[in-house]
């Protein structure tokens, strides 16, 4: 079983639409992120949990809810999308120390909201 | 201004040829620097860590100059699997958990 991985790799939604991305983590890891990287611009954190709880939220609309049941899975609900939400949507974990934090990536969710 | 600015690119240059990149960043509280490795439609993987002496790793050598707020990236004697975006990632506080990411620079190594 690979590190991080991620379902589903593709996914197509209308805005009325509520759907969920899942991520695992086989790492052992204590910390998960949420990333969103859009065509031509950089990575964007969104969400970062540690030991299940969510500890850093950046600015991130209401329409995106993430959980996190667990260290090893989390979860972005999705509801009310927008067009320009679509992107590539990455889970990373991390076992997070305070003097280093090596985030591994899963393959990604790509979305695309019409 | 950018967080962490970064030449898009791309830089195409032939196998066996040395290629650099420079990334400057804002903050100049930032502790940490990265580079990150993007293979088209794959997800990013460490690359290496950028300490402040300088760091080498095989063909890949980093360098960070905290004066002028910038890092650079040299790859020598490039292959075509270095064919991949190149990410510059920047912390504010060692160890934290919320990375900066450039915009990342493509490479093309040409046979």
């Amino acid at each position: 079983e690979t590190g991080v991985t991620q379902t589903p790799r593709h996914l197509v939604m209308g805005m009325t639409n509520k759907k969920s991305l899942k991520c695992e983590q086989h790492l052992g890891h204590n910390a998960m992120y949420w990333y969103k990287q859009s065509a031509k611009k950089p990575l964007e954190l969104m969400f970062v949990y540690n030991f299940k709880e969510q500890t850093e939220n950046n600015s991130v609309p209401s329409r995106f809810s993430p959980e996190c049941p667990n260290s090893s899975h989390l979860f972005l609900h999705l509801h009310t999308l927008q067009p320009e939400d679509s992107a590539l949507y990455l889970c990373a974990s991390s076992q997070w120390t305070a003097r280093y934090n090596e985030q591994f990536f899963g393959p990604g969710t790509r979305l695309t909201v019409l | 201004r950018k967080e962490v600015e970064q030449d898009p690119g791309p830089f195409n240059v032939p196998e066996g040829a040395t290629v650099a990149f420079n990334c400057t960043y804002s903050n100049s509280a930032s502790q940490s620097f990265f580079w990150y490795r993007q293979d088209c439609r794959k997800e990013p993987k460490l690359l290496m860590s950028v300490y402040s002496s300088g760091n080498e790793d095989g063909r890949f050598t980093a360098q960070l100059n905290r004066a002028s707020q910038y890092i650079s990236l040299l790859i020598r004697d490039s292959k075509l699997s270095d064919s991949a975006t190149y990410l510059c990632v920047v912390s504010l506080i060692q160890g934290a958990q919320k990375l900066v990411f450039g915009q990342g620079t493509r490479l093309t190594i040409n046979p």
